[in-house]
């Protein structure tokens, strides 16, 4: 069973530019979650997919956005890129999503912003 | 001051030590707890899972919580070259898909 798959691997932007982020998750997974993970802040939640909605979302700007399609992959969007917003953004895939559920991630995808 | 905060390290230990790695949080509504591994490179993977307050054995891996004091802890017996990664700890209310984590510790084990 093929794992979690996010691409590109490796992202350098610019101040100002937009980035799309992809990920596949597990076969038969239907929710979806995205996280940011730097040095100084650790992993944060950014948001979850679950059946093409929203589900949850954490404490990013609007500049931050995701949307899920109806054979659960899942993209995530950033406008107007910031230099603080160079980062390993890591997806994660479950069955449901469910309190008990394990949840496995992607190797990531490391933005850089220039 | 962040929902949960886990001991900074960085943790170097020689071959076949103890390892004890910890981390303390604020929200009363926890009720999931994770460790994640995590190598250079890659995505965290779990390592061990707790419902509530008690402990958990998989092999070398003990996870211990308690609610009362809020602290959760990993102990690592018999430590491996291998085991040398980072080690976040998580935790969730209602949704495993919505998890925080601690900023993780970084452990090196020497041969």
């Amino acid at each position: 069973k093929a794992g979690v798959t996010q691409t590109p691997r490796y992202l350098i932007k610019t101040r100002g530019q937009q980035v799309t982020l992809s990920c596949s998750p597990i076969s038969g997974h239907r929710s979806v979650s995205w996280y940011q993970q730097t040095p100084g802040q650790g992993l944060q939640f950014l948001f979850e997919y679950f059946s093409e909605t929203q589900r949850n979302k954490g404490n990013f700007p609007g500049r931050f956005s995701g949307r899920q399609f109806s054979n659960s992959r899942s993209e995530m969007n950033v406008s107007t890129l910031e230099l603080g917003d160079s980062a390993l953004y890591l997806c994660a895939s479950s069955s449901w999503g469910g309190p008990d559920e394990k949840l496995f991630f992607g190797s990531g995808t490391q933005l850089s912003v220039l | 001051q962040k929902e949960v905060e886990q001991d900074p390290g960085p943790l170097s230990v020689p071959e076949g030590a103890i390892v004890s790695l910890n981390c303390t949080y604020s929200n009363s509504a926890f009720q999931y707890f994770m460790w994640y591994r995590q190598y250079s490179r890659k995505g965290p993977e779990l390592l061990m899972y707790t419902y509530s307050s008690g402990n958990k054995e998989d092999g070398r891996f003990t996870a211990q919580v308690d609610k009362s004091s809020k602290y959760i802890s990993l102990f690592i017996r018999d430590s491996q070259p291998s085991d040398s990664a980072t080690y976040l700890c998580a935790m969730s209310a209602t949704n495993a898909g919505k998890s925080t984590f601690g900023d993780g510790t970084t452990l090196t084990v020497k041969p």
